[in-house]
């Protein structure tokens, strides 16, 4: 079974500037995709930015980007220019490709708290 | 923008009384999923089905809890009876066949079990 691990409950970053979260993920497939998902206050799940595992190039969306280093098992969020709407629960997420036959498994959460 | 719509988005029920959860997918995706999120156990995967069948649903409790699509349009996920140790978030969420695309939650129904 996959495992995700997020060992940050919580973060916080002041506002405008750059904040990392980490991600590791344990598994025996080489085809799979991975996920940021963000959770506001409004308890919506919000499709942040994804990942193949077969590319080798980072992900990007606009302010946010990812490091994704397949032999370590590493898939860290990198959000640029820290805006007060950046407040979440942020969840790593992970599922096997091949059609989908297995639903998103997910971290932990990280607690991203913007000061302003 | 496409959404995936869940009902109710809160619901305060009696233990033992049965709770019904519905589900209305993105038009035109073919997998659903539902998961459960609470504090201690965050986001577990209850079941999930593929053009309207079930694929797994190994995460549910059977004995109480149980999951269908009546048609492409709705999905329902069914507690009875329910117990306080229910209490959670019950999510949906929709997408298509692989998982290039991730997949779009609904709001999510807050269940309070007392």
């Amino acid at each position: 079974a996959q495992t995700v691990t997020q060992s940050q409950p919580e973060m916080s970053v002041q506002e405008a500037e750059t904040v990392t979260l980490s991600c590791t993920y344990d598994t025996s497939e080489s085809d799979y995709y991975l996920f940021w998902y963000k959770q506001p206050p409004s308890r919506q799940m919000i499709l942040v930015i994804r990942q193949e595992a077969y590319k080798q190039q980072n992900a990007t969306e606009n302010r946010f980007s990812v490091n994704f280093q397949k032999a370590a098992k590493s898939f860290s969020l990198k959000i640029s220019d820290s805006q007060l709407g950046d407040a979440a629960m942020y969840f790593c997420a992970f599922v096997n490709s091949g059609g989908g036959a297995d639903g998103l498994t997910f971290g932990k959460g990280t607690h991203l708290i913007i000061q302003p | 923008d496409a959404r995936v719509t869940q009902t109710p988005r809160h619901k305060v029920t009696e233990m033992g009384q049965e709770v019904t959860m519905r589900c209305q997918p993105i038009l035109g995706h073919n997998t659903v999923f539902w998961y459960r999120q609470t504090m201690m156990q965050g986001l577990e995967l209850l079941a999930y089905f593929r053009n309207r069948a079930p694929l797994d649903d190994s995460g549910m409790p059977k004995d109480r809890f149980s999951a269908e699509m009546p048609d492409a349009t709705l999905a329902t996920l069914k507690i009875q009876p329910s117990e306080p140790r229910d209490s959670a978030v019950y999510f949906c969420a929709s997408g298509l066949g692989g998982a290039v695309h991730g997949y779009t939650f609904g709001s999510g129904t807050r269940l309070t079990v007392v």
